[in-house]
């Protein structure tokens, strides 16, 4: 099966410009998550969704940062305007029906630079 | 509050030669305690996975051990290859089942 996509793989833009990333999950998995992953650390959870609902956005810095999921498919993670400090990874994971122990599959990530 | 801590952050070892990498954790209540490998560039991959009941399981030249008592985990690699040049991360999670928490990763560099 095809695994979680994402897009671009790499962006760099000036701080206070705004950036879209794009995900789309193996098919069939309701669950959707956005992590970042600052160099030499772990990921930490953006956000969670539930097919098209937010189940856990407590650690999403809301005043820059959105996302959404319309139609419960693929998923885009928005930040406006940019930060320096906002470098980092972006990974998006998927867990479905076929996920033991709810595994969860990550995409390849988008390694954005804010000069 | 849960945490996921890990040791060395780095390393560097011979290609052929064995190592280990240590995790310790404060989640609870715990679910189970996966190892993932992500190679530089890409996402994490899964190599293992234990649940409470569980004190070790191998993956090729991975074995990864498990102590619930004292909150503690490891991962051999054995003969190491070149192609085990990666960072390694600890993942818990908790009794909900798919709410983790990250280790910061061991960075492995095999050198030949």
């Amino acid at each position: 099966e095809a695994g979680v996509a994402q897009s671009p793989r790499y962006k760099i833009i000036e701080k206070r410009q705004s950036v879209a990333f794009w995900c789309n999950p193996i098919s069939g998995h309701a669950t959707l998550y956005w992590y970042q992953q600052i160099l030499g650390q772990g990921p930490k959870l953006l956000i969670q969704f539930q097919n098209n609902g937010v189940v856990d956005d407590s650690q999403l810095p809301k005043d820059r940062f959105s996302a959404e999921r319309l139609k419960g498919v693929d998923s885009t993670l928005k930040i406006q305007p940019a930060k320096l400090e906002d470098s980092a990874v972006y990974l998006c994971a998927s867990i479905g029906p076929g996920s033991s122990y709810n595994e969860q599959f990550f995409g390849p990530g988008t390694r954005l630079t804010v000069l | 509050k849960n945490q996921v801590e890990q040791s060395p952050q780095s390393l560097i070892i011979l290609e052929g030669k064995n190592c280990t990498l240590q995790c310790n954790y404060t989640v609870s209540p715990f679910s189970n305690l996966r190892w993932y490998k992500q190679d530089t560039g890409r996402g994490p991959v899964s190599l293992t996975i234990m649940t409470f009941s569980e004190n070790t399981k191998s993956n090729g030249r991975y074995t990864a051990t498990l102590d619930a008592d004292t909150k503690q985990s490891s991962l051999h690699i054995t003969a190491s290859q070149l192609s085990d040049s990666a960072s390694y991360i600890c993942v818990v999670s908790g009794a909900a089942g798919n709410k983790l928490t990250f280790g910061g990763g061991t960075r492995v560099l095999v050198k030949p």
